[in-house]
């Protein structure tokens, strides 16, 4: 029974690309978050998404990111036009129903 | 709304000494979890120990306890007879039990232990 599996570990963009980070929950969690964390910071809440839904975007920038959770598919964490001030580390869970998380490895973002 | 207050930035102990790490919250919701994390340099989320806000006893976990005062909306952990793996940032959070809702965290607490 796989974890929560995040790809890629790292990823180094140029200012103004695209970046696409990615999260495949536990089998049988249907409720997915994402999480920011700056250097030596804690964790913010970023949004939170079902199967098809977005339940709850507030900590979500309201431009260039957006994020998605497909019937079918992992979670994607999508940030446009990326600028020094978004890398940091981006971390999913994922639970069954709504207690219980389990976190991914995390992302880890460097823009250059 | 919901908060988590961490106010020790970092600590140092000396190994096999026990450390506690402190975490205050504010919720106006009866019913709430309260959760601690570890997360080493390598960079991962580690869920170290759970509580339930009407459970009648404190949270245990090998060497991790939660001392549970809910009056005073603290949540400290506890680690009994620390070790150089105890190394790490240690995070307290927060949930609305029972509901659709996202975790909430503190700033964390960056604990050493020296040998």
């Amino acid at each position: 029974n796989a974890g929560v599996m995040q790809n890629p570990r790292h990823l180094v963009r140029r200012r103004g690309q695209e970046a696409r980070l990615r999260c495949s929950p536990m089998k049988g969690h249907s409720h997915v978050y994402w999480y920011r964390q700056l250097p030596e910071e804690g964790l913010k809440f970023m949004v939170y998404l079902q199967k098809e839904n977005i339940i709850d975007e507030s900590g979500m920038p309201k431009e260039r990111f957006s994020a998605e959770f497909p019937k079918e598919g992992p979670s994607i964490l999508r940030i446009q036009q990326v600028v020094r001030g978004d890398s940091a580390a981006y971390f999913c869970a994922s639970s069954q129903s709504g207690d219980g998380y389990t976190f991914g490895s995390g992302t880890r973002l460097t823009v250059v | 709304a919901q908060k988590i207050t961490q106010t020790q930035p970092g600590m140092f102990v000396q190994e096999k000494e026990a450390v506690t790490l402190d975490c205050t919250y504010d919720t106006s919701d009866p019913s709430y979890g309260l959760f601690w994390y570890k997360q080493p340099s390598s960079g991962e989320m580690i869920f170290l120990i759970y509580q339930g806000s009407y459970d009648q006893q404190n949270a245990t976990e090998g060497r991790y306890s939660l001392n549970f005062q809910k009056a005073r909306k603290s949540a400290n952990l506890v680690i009994s007879a620390s070790q150089l793996g105890d190394s790490a940032m240690y995070f307290c959070a927060m949930k609305r039990k029972n509901r659709d809702d996202k975790i909430i965290f503190g700033k964390g607490t960056r604990l050493h232990i020296l040998p």
